[in-house]
């Protein structure tokens, strides 16, 4: 009954490589997001969705393309991984956009080989 | 520079003691979280503060959020080994729609 859950936990994965993270919850919340979490634990906002639509996108590389095919599922697709890609990443929810307390998932700790 | 900046960084103390960390901005904020995290889990809300001067208390944690709306501050009382993590502080700015995190302190209490 996890409320923010993203799959895999671990991904380890060769530079150039494609690869997917997976959220859900189960919250009821109408928006999501995903973070990056750096080696130094800053927070940073990657993307988030509203009822499906994007609403936040902030400056990442166009290899990094969300989907949310519903408002409770928020993908993240990486497409030629690079070294500096390594991270935490958060999946997270609330129940509506701007200044709402959050529920985050455990993270998906991504490394570059 | 951060929008959210937090202090201090790192600390480390003995079980038993008291501690405060902050949370400081030069923009006003419509309300202020604090969370905690913990090694391999996502960060866990603790308490949302909305009102300029308000105070809250989640058992020995103490919370003030600024007059102004612009800073806050975490005081813990008599710290216990179950409080180590990272704290982390965040908000939107008043007007916004982004909610930005602070870098975080992070605090180890000692047996």
């Amino acid at each position: 009954d996890t409320a923010v859950s993203q799959t895999p936990k671990y991904l380890v994965t060769q530079m150039g490589n494609d690869k997917s993270i997976k959220c859900e919850q189960n919250l009821g919340h109408d928006t999501m997001y995903w973070y990056k979490q750096d080696s130094k634990k800053f927070l940073k906002i990657m993307f988030s969705y509203n009822n499906k639509e994007l609403i936040i996108n902030e400056t990442v590389p166009n290899r990094f393309s969300p989907k949310s095919p519903d408002k409770a599922h928020l993908n993240l697709h990486i497409n030629s991984l690079e070294l500096g890609d390594s991270a935490v990443y958060f999946c997270a929810s609330s129940q509506a956009p701007g200044n709402q307390p959050q529920h985050f998932g455990d993270g998906t700790r991504l490394s570059i080989l | 520079t951060q929008l959210l900046e937090q202090s201090p960084q790192f600390l480390s103390i003995q079980e038993g003691e008291n501690l405060t960390v902050y949370c400081n901005s030069s923009s006003v904020f419509s309300s202020l979280q604090w969370y905690r995290q913990e090694p391999g889990e996502g960060p866990v809300l603790l308490v949302t503060v909305v009102t300029g001067g308000e105070v809250k208390k989640l058992k020995r944690l103490t919370f003030q959020f600024g007059d102004a709306r612009k800073d806050s501050s975490l005081h813990i009382t008599a710290a216990q080994p179950g409080d180590t993590g990272l704290y982390l502080c965040a908000g939107a700015r008043a007007g916004g729609f982004k909610t930005i995190f602070g870098a975080g302190t992070r605090l180890f209490v000692k047996a």
